[in-house]
């Protein structure tokens, strides 16, 4: 089992342009999540599913989209790049999001919006 | 708002001493989980806290819940160089969604 993967690793933008960021898990996990983790701030929940075609908001969600059109992949948009974007973008999975379940990251996505 | 303080958040120290780092809020938790992660990878569990006053042990890591389940502390004995890394706690919230506090960053020096 490759787990969970992130593409790309590293990316740089320019404001105003947009991108996604890949995520896939071969676990069957019904439960995937987005986080960004910033200096000092620990990890912040961006947009979370529970299921193929159901999403919702995290504590972050302001200029990022994201779909579940299947349970292995889930995407996460940014719509127009900010400097205030600039982070570290890590993906999760979890069986079914119970809170004691283990929760699997992938090895994030560095992005730097100029 | 469910807040969790981690402290302290800066600590290096030289191998085979002791340390403890500690994970508190004013909020009770149902459950906490601690995750250690390494430059430039993802968080990885290290155990999952359950029970007021639980006690786990994972080799020279021993992990506390507070009897109240609104602290935790995570203490390592004889620390390793293998020890470094920022460390994680993170409480049950609601609606699917964990509360996360800030990280300790661990150096543990040769």
């Amino acid at each position: 089992n490759a787990g969970v993967t992130q593409t790309p690793k590293f990316q740089v933008l320019k404001t105003g342009q947009s991108m996604t960021l890949q995520c896939a898990q071969d676990m069957n996990h019904e439960y995937m999540s987005w986080y960004r983790q910033d200096p000092g701030m620990g990890l912040r929940l961006i947009h979370y599913s529970v299921g193929a075609g159901i999403t919702d908001q995290g504590e972050v969600p302001n200029g990022y989209n994201v779909s579940r059109s299947t349970t292995e992949d889930f995407p996460l948009r940014l719509l127009s790049a900010a400097p205030s974007q600039t982070s570290v973008y890590f993906c999760a999975s979890s069986y079914s999001g119970g809170s004691q379940e283990t929760q699997y990251f992938g090895p994030g996505t560095r992005l730097l919006v100029l | 708002t469910q807040l969790l303080e981690q402290s302290p958040q800066f600590l290096s120290i030289q191998e085979g001493e002791n340390l403890t780092v500690y994970c508190n809020s004013s909020s009770v938790f149902s459950s906490l989980q601690w995750y250690r992660q390494e430059p430039g990878e993802g968080p990885v569990l290290l155990v999952t806290v359950v029970t007021g006053g639980e006690v786990k042990k994972l080799k020279r890591l021993t992990f506390q819940f507070g009897d109240a389940r609104k602290d935790s502390s995570l203490h390592i004995t004889a620390a390793q160089p293998g020890d470094t890394g920022l460390y994680l706690c993170a409480g049950a919230g609601s609606n699917y969604q964990l509360i996360w506090g800030a990280g300790t960053k661990l150096i543990i020096k040769p």
